[in-house]
């Protein structure tokens, strides 16, 4: 079946804009996490929602980001004012459940701040 | 709070030759697993191979498998008979439903 997919593949914008990041998880799976990967380093967690569960917002580095799941499927990841520090790749996930099942990743979205 | 440690920026191998990939964390957590993710030039993640805490048995996964060490936090990944395609970026994580990723370990296979 469809894995995870993530739209746009690559995204540049200009400094103080907002960009919206999507994910389409794979079909019956629960739960979904966004992560930040910023370059030459590891994966950073953002956000992860489970069902109908409040989500897990702990990761958010500040209040301009923000993300929502909408009928507990897809979900956009939204970025506003963006800065030159929010440039990475932005890459979802999903599993199962949450718990220790596997996450399965999408491609990512390269974001580029100018 | 969990950190992921990979001290091994960059690691190479002659194909056909074992590596060992090394790995240690710190968590709080009694219940966690480990995963050890491939990262190729194309950015897809994929899972490697996977251990849970409460065994003691090392995971096995083909020519893949750990070296589990409970009290030392360490979690190692040995690779055998390397071979071209397993060129990529690897990353070693701990957690449940958050996972916290190390810094990566670059590996380069070399024919």
């Amino acid at each position: 079946g469809a894995g995870v997919s993530q739209s746009p593949s690559n995204k540049v914008t200009e400094k103080g804009k907002d960009v919206e990041l999507r994910c389409d998880p794979i079909s019956g799976h629960t739960a979904l996490y966004w992560y930040r990967q910023s370059l030459g380093q590891g994966l950073e967690f953002l956000i992860y929602f489970q069902g109908n569960s409040a989500p897990d917002k702990s990761g958010l580095p500040s209040d301009r980001f923000s993300a929502e799941r909408t009928g507990g499927s897809v979900s956009t990841l939204t970025i506003q004012r963006t800065q030159q520090e929010d440039s990475a790749v932005y890459l979802c996930a999903s599993s199962w459940a949450t718990g220790h099942n596997e996450q399965f990743f999408g491609p990512g979205t390269r974001l580029t701040v100018l | 709070a969990q950190t992921v440690t990979q001290s091994q920026p960059e690691m190479s191998v002659q194909e056909a030759e074992t590596v060992t990939l090394s790995c240690t964390y710190d968590t709080s957590e009694s219940d966690y697993y480990l995963f050890w993710y491939k990262q190729p030039p194309s950015r897809q993640m994929i899972l490697v191979i996977r251990q849970e805490a409460y065994k003691q048995q090392n995971a096995t996964e083909n020519r893949f498998s750990v070296n589990f060490q409970k009290a030392a936090k360490s979690f190692s990944l040995k690779i055998s008979d390397s071979q071209l395609g397993d060129a990529a970026m690897y990353f070693c994580a701990s957690g449940g439903s958050r996972l916290t990723f190390g810094e990566g370990t670059q590996l380069t296979v070399n024919p």
